[in-house]
């Protein structure tokens, strides 16, 4: 069975760029969720999705982050403008159900400088 | 505050046991999990628990939970070199969307 599928594994970016995350999810999963994991730290939980929809984004910088997961399936992770305190992983995960166990793609590191 | 707490660094000789721990605030948890991170890799579940269980074994991982307490260990069994990484304690939330929140991570080194 396939995994969880990010793209890219590394990013460098300057601050006020914007730069897009792309998740391909375990086929069936019907939750999804974006963490940001800075270093030396746990994963922080940005937003989680139920299908298309959103559950849960109470943690999103929504003046600079955006998430959407069209037809339930991929989702995709924008910030615009970054800042340098963005430099982090960002981690797509996706379960069964949102009850289920959440399996970890590999993560997108992004340095902004 | 951290919702789940770890400490933050574990050394253990090869061939020892090592003993994991966590605590956990959210009383309506319905599991708790374990997961591995080794360097540049995401993370790896290795095992979880229901939150009406008090044990779970499995190989050479046994996880303990005491609901009263909120707390919840892992203890690895003959710790090998390959263990070295950062394990992750999380609990899923009782709401209905079942919010998943980690801990710090606790750095095990094992040493020869």
């Amino acid at each position: 069975e396939a995994g969880v599928a990010q793209s890219p594994r590394y990013k460098i970016i300057e601050k006020r760029q914007s730069v897009a995350f792309w998740c391909n999810p375990i086929s069936g999963h019907a939750t999804l969720y974006w963490y940001q994991q800075i270093l030396g730290q746990g994963p922080k939980l940005l937003i989680q999705f139920q299908n298309n929809g959103v559950v849960d984004d109470s943690q999103l910088p929504k003046d600079r982050f955006s998430a959407e997961r069209l037809k339930g399936v991929d989702s995709t992770l924008k910030i615009q403008p970054a800042k340098l305190e963005d430099s982090a992983v960002y981690l797509c995960a996706s379960s069964l159900a949102a009850t289920g166990e959440a399996f970890f793609g590999q993560g997108t590191r992004l340095t902004v400088v | 505050g951290e919702d789940v707490e770890q400490s933050l660094f574990l050394s253990v000789r090869e061939g020892d046991s090592s003993v994991i721990n966590c605590t956990y605030t959210d009383s309506s948890s319905t599991y708790l999990y374990w997961y591995k991170q080794e360097p540049g890799a995401g993370l790896q579940l290795l095992t979880y628990i229901f939150s009406n269980m008090d044990m779970k074994q499995d190989q050479r991982l046994t996880v303990l939970l005491n609901k009263k307490d909120k707390h919840l260990s892992l203890r690895i069994a003959d710790t090998q070199t390959g263990d070295s990484a950062i394990y992750f304690c999380a609990e899923r939330g009782g709401d209905s969307w079942g919010k998943l929140q980690f801990g710090a991570g606790t750095q095990v080194v094992v040493t020869p």
